[in-house]
């Protein structure tokens, strides 16, 4: 079956700018997550859903970072005003309703110059 | 100290040998332990989980934990070429909201662990 998809697969965008990430998980996963990855940092968590609400946002770096679930489905993680450090791989993932980000997605490439 | 540390590696076996990686973890409330592999450009990929003392099998690969010494390995007997990845050890910790509810869906990631395995 189809895996977690994440749209777009890359973005480039200027420094203050507004992005959009989508994320697409597994069909009848209750569980999502975001993570980020970039460069001597690792895979850092940013947020998990369970349904539609987040037991857990403590991975946000700041409010310019926001999170939303609708229909227990697609989530869209938006980074406002971004700054060269947002620059990272955006990762999804999704579990049926277990805390384990077992599938995650390919990622979307950010790079904010 | 980091939470979850991994030696970087890189480690190098040769085909057919025994790779085992290491992760040590500083908070004793961890509850559980992940092992994920990473091929470059790819995304996680979700390989062992362990929760209690002792060992755990699977095919070829053992995942190991020791909750005094907060240390958790991971054993591949055997190693292929296809076996050459990053290897991320993870911990669960639970988070308690301000609401007063718990969930353990954070993991904690190490740096990861370079495995090369030459034909």
């Amino acid at each position: 079956g189809a895996g977690v998809s994440q749209s777009p697969s890359n973005k480039v965008t200027e420094k203050g700018k507004d992005v959009e990430l989508r994320c697409d998980p597994i069909s009848g996963h209750t569980a999502l997550y975001w993570y980020r990855q970039s460069l001597g940092q690792g895979l850092e968590f940013l947020i998990y859903f369970q349904g539609n609400s987040a037991p857990d946002k403590s991975g946000l770096p700041s409010d310019r970072f926001s999170a939303e679930r609708t229909g227990g489905s697609v989530s869209t993680l938006t980074i406002q005003r971004t700054q060269q450090e947002d620059s990272a791989v955006y990762l999804c993932a999704s579990d049926r309703d277990s805390e384990i980000p077992q599938y995650f997605g390919p990622g979307t490439r950010l790079l904010v110059l | 100290q980091k939470e979850v540390e991994q030696n970087s590696g890189p480690l190098s076996v040769p085909e057919g040998a025994i790779a085992s990686l290491n992760c040590t973890y500083s908070d004793r409330g961890s509850q559980s332990f992940f092992w994920y592999r990473q091929y470059s450009g790819k995304s996680p990929e979700l390989i062992m989980f362990i929760y209690s003392n002792g060992d755990k099998e699977d095919g070829r690969f053992t995942a190991q934990l020791n909750k005094a010494s907060q240390y958790v390995s991971l054993l591949i007997r055997d190693s292929q070429p296809s076996d050459s990845a990053t290897y991320l050890c993870a911990v669960n910790l639970p988070y308690r909201s301000n609401a007063g509810g718990t969930s353990y869906g954070k993991l904690t990631f190490g740096q990861g662990t370079i495995l090369t395995v030459h034909p």
